[in-house]
This record gives structure tokens, sequence and C-alpha cells, in this order.
């Protein structure tokens, strides 16, 4: 299967800044989620954005679906070094899939 | 504490030496994956289970076996395991299927694995 990909790479930010990243895919989506991983650690859910939305907020966290486009972008508002981390975009195919394809991640860095 | 527990969480064995890694989740979830993580490349989802008894290959299943005889238990087996099998590995688990509307994976705290 076709994996997302995340952009960019790697993103370095002063605290306070807003923070953008961005996944792009290949194939539909029945939904979109994106998730959070400090240094070798396990992912953590942030959110879920479902097909036929296009967009959603949780606290600081703002997620953007354009299926059009296949792509969805990550927003952290106001951003604190605790938000330094990696993050994962990971979506699955079908309401009935049992599967979720990861992109490989944008490494977020949060300066004080 | 709902949570997903991995043991062991470090691992360094020799090439062919058959090793478990155990996954056990208290949250009562039906649905349970394991995942490689390897620099550059991702999470890539080696098998899933849907129930107990119910398993089926994920994207990168060559070298692994998995086993669910108990609703709370999902062991991942590398029986003769050999260098490129040496990753970080991740156990999921959820309520619902991944193309679910309300999905959240709840994952483990990783195994970080070593064949030499």
């Amino acid at each position: 299967s076709q994996q997302g990909e995340e952009d960019p790479q790697a993103l370095s930010i002063q605290e306070g800044e807003n923070a953008t990243m961005n996944c792009s895919y290949k194939t539909s989506i029945n939904n979109l989620q994106w998730y959070r991983q400090n240094s070798g650690r396990g992912l953590v859910h942030l959110i879920l954005i479902r097909s036929n939305e296009r967009e959603k907020h949780s606290g600081r966290l703002r997620v953007t679906l354009d299926t059009s486009k296949k792509s969805s972008s990550l927003l952290i508002t106001a951003s604190r070094a605790a938000d330094t981390a990696s993050y994962f975009c990971a979506r699955s195919q079908g309401a009935g899939s049992y599967q979720l394809t990861f992109g490989k991640g944008t490494k977020l860095s949060v300066i004080p | 504490e709902a949570q997903v527990t991995q043991n062991p969480r470090y691992l360094i064995t020799v090439t062919g030496k058959k090793l478990t890694v155990t996954c056990s989740q208290n949250m009562n979830h039906e649905y349970m994956s394991w995942y490689r993580q390897d620099p550059g490349l991702g999470l890539r989802q080696i098998y899933y289970s849907m129930n107990v008894e119910v398993t089926d290959k994920g994207d990168v299943p060559e070298g692994y076996k998995v086993s669910r005889k108990e609703k709370r238990n999902f062991p991942l087996i590398l029986e003769s395991p050999s260098p490129n099998q040496t990753s970080l590995y991740f156990c999921a688990s959820s309520s619902v299927p991944a193309g679910d509307s309300y999905n959240e994976q709840f994952f483990g705290p990783g195994t970080r694995l070593t064949v030499l």
C-alpha cells in the first residue's frame, strides 16, 4: 500500500510560533489521523478527520483535509517546547478497513 | 490505567534464535496490530487481528508470526530472526476498525530489537 508523505521532514521554530505540517497521499481515504511521537516512545493519537470533513479543531491543533488535492495539514498554534516531537499522518482507505497506513513523519523542534 | 504493554522493551539477540515479543492491552479492544518503525520509512504494519483467532497480514509480514488466543494478548514471534529485522516494534490496539470514524489507536511503549 502507498504510504502518506509528510512535508517537511524536519521543522525548527521558536516557542510561540505556529507550526504547519503537511501530509499527502495517493489513494482515496475514509479517514485521516494525526499522531505524535516523543523520541523513541509510543505514538499518541491527536485527532481524526473524516473524508467528508474539511476542518477540525482540538485545543491548539487545527487539521484541514482537501480530498481533491489528496492532502491534509496539521497546524499547531502558539507552540511550546513540549510540542517537540515527530508527527505522523495515518490514513485508512475504507470504512471497513482494518489497516492504517502511516507516513514517514515530520520532526518538529520547538526552541525555547 | 488504560494501557498497552510490551515486553521486553529492549532485546539484543543473535541470528536464528527464536524470540517472542509480548503485547497485552487492558481495554478489552477487539483490534490489535503490530508495526515496525525504521529510520526514513515510518511505521509499517506487520500483522493485525480483528478478534480472537482472527489475524491477517499487513504490509511487511515476512519473517514474522502472530497468534491471538486471548483477547488481551497479541504476541509477535520471530522464529529465525535476521539482522534486517533489527527495528523498533510497536503494538497497538483499538476498539473499532481503522476505517471507523471514531478510530483511535493506542500504542505500546515499543520494543527495540537488535539482531546480530
